[in-house]
Order: structure tokens, then sequence, then C-alpha cells
């Protein structure tokens, strides 16, 4: 079974653009949940979404957006890019389920740096 | 979201056995405790989870407390490609990753 993809693997943007990063779940998950690593701030959850619908929430500015397709592919938008923007994204993917354990599965990530 | 504190490293002699400790004393009662690892900024990896019995896989065994307070990752036979940060988390719904062990399997 393939695992969770993301693309691009490698990205460059300068300070005030905004840029859409992409992520397909393992085949049979709806839940895709997005991360944010820097050296500083450490892995930091940024939101997941299930069935095209935000169910959960880290503490982002507004300027980091996500949406959910029908197919549960996800995509994640950063607007007005900042020089601290600059991390390794990160999706994961799992089931959804709530009234049971939930592994999620990590995908390769999203190198952004911000000039 | 429980809190887990792990030590910031630990070595290891290639062939021997890694335990890796985790401390989450305020887990609560529908809490896992999972592990991943991650090497060299790739996404992290699976490893293993567990809820109140010891479990073991084809990575790794995980011995959690009879009062759930604290847990051991054991890699049993350590190769260098075992090398990498091991975060333990306790999860509900979202995976909060502390600050991690950062392992290094020496030959």
């Amino acid at each position: 079974k393939a695992g969770v993809t993301q693309t691009p693997r490698y990205l460059i943007k300068t300070r005030g653009q905004q840029v859409t990063l992409s992520c397909s779940p393992i085949s049979g998950h709806r839940s895709v949940s997005w991360y944010q690593q820097t050296p500083g701030q450490g892995l930091q959850f940024l939101f997941e979404y299930f069935s095209e619908t935000q169910r959960n929430k880290g503490n982002f500015p507004g300027r980091f957006s996500g949406r959910q397709f029908s197919n549960s592919r996800s995509e994640m938008n950063v607007s007005t890019l900042e020089l601290g923007d600059s991390a390794l994204y990160l999706c994961a993917s799992s089931f959804g389920h709530t009234y049971s354990t939930d592994t999620q599965y990590f995908g390769p990530g999203t190198r952004l740096t911000v000039l | 979201d429980a809190k887990t504190t792990q030590p910031p490293s630990m070595d290891c002699a290639e062939g021997r056995a890694a335990n890796l400790p985790c401390n989450h004393s305020t887990i609560s009662g529908n809490e896992y405790v999972y592990w991943y690892r991650q090497i060299h900024s790739q996404g992290p990896q699976y490893i293993i989870h567990g809820l109140k019995n010891n479990e073991t896989n084809e990575m790794a065994s995980l011995i959690i407390t009879e009062d759930r307070k604290s847990s051991t990752l054991i890699l049993p036979h350590a190769t260098l490609r075992d090398t990498a940060v091991y975060y333990c988390i306790a999860n509900t719904d979202k995976l909060i990753f502390g600050t991690g062990t950062r392992l290094q399997v020496f030959p």
C-alpha cells in the first residue's frame, strides 16, 4: 500500500508571497493532519481535516489555512509569507476514528524556505 | 493532552538493547502512549503504541507501568540505522510532540 505523499518536496519563496502544499493520504484514510517543524519550536500541530471539514486546529495565525477534497487529498496554504515560516511541513493521515485509537502515518514533508 | 518527559540524549552500542524511558505522569485514562522516531529530518515514523498492556511488534517492545505514569520503548538489537530522535506522545486526537530523545547507536 502506498504511503502518504507530499508535493512539492522542496520550495523556495520570497517574503510576502503565498504558497500551497499538497498531501495525498494513504488509501482509505479520511483524516489528514498538518504539522510544522522548525529548529526552534520543534514539531507543532497546525490543523486536522476529516470528511472535508476542519475538525481540530492548533495555535497558528489565520495566514495558515487548509482544505480537504472529497477524495481526502488535502492542501494547506500560507499567505503573506514571513521568514519565520521557513520550516519542514509534514502531513499525516489516519482513518479518523474518534472512538478508538487512530494511528497517524506521516509523509516525507515539504521543505519550505522563505527568502 | 498529557505532557511527556524524555531524556534529551542516549547512546547505545550496536547489537545491544536500547531502552528509552518516558514519563507521562499526568496521562488520562483514555490516552494512548505512542512512539515515533524521526531520522534526519524525514517524516516521523510510527513505531508502536499501547494503552495499559505491554506491546510488541516487529520493530520494538513497549513496556507501560501499571500506574501508566511511565513507559519504556525497547529496541532489542539496536543497529546504526536506529540512530534517530525518538518521540513519546500521549495521544488523544492530535499529536503533541515534545523534544524527544536523540538516540545515537555506535559501532
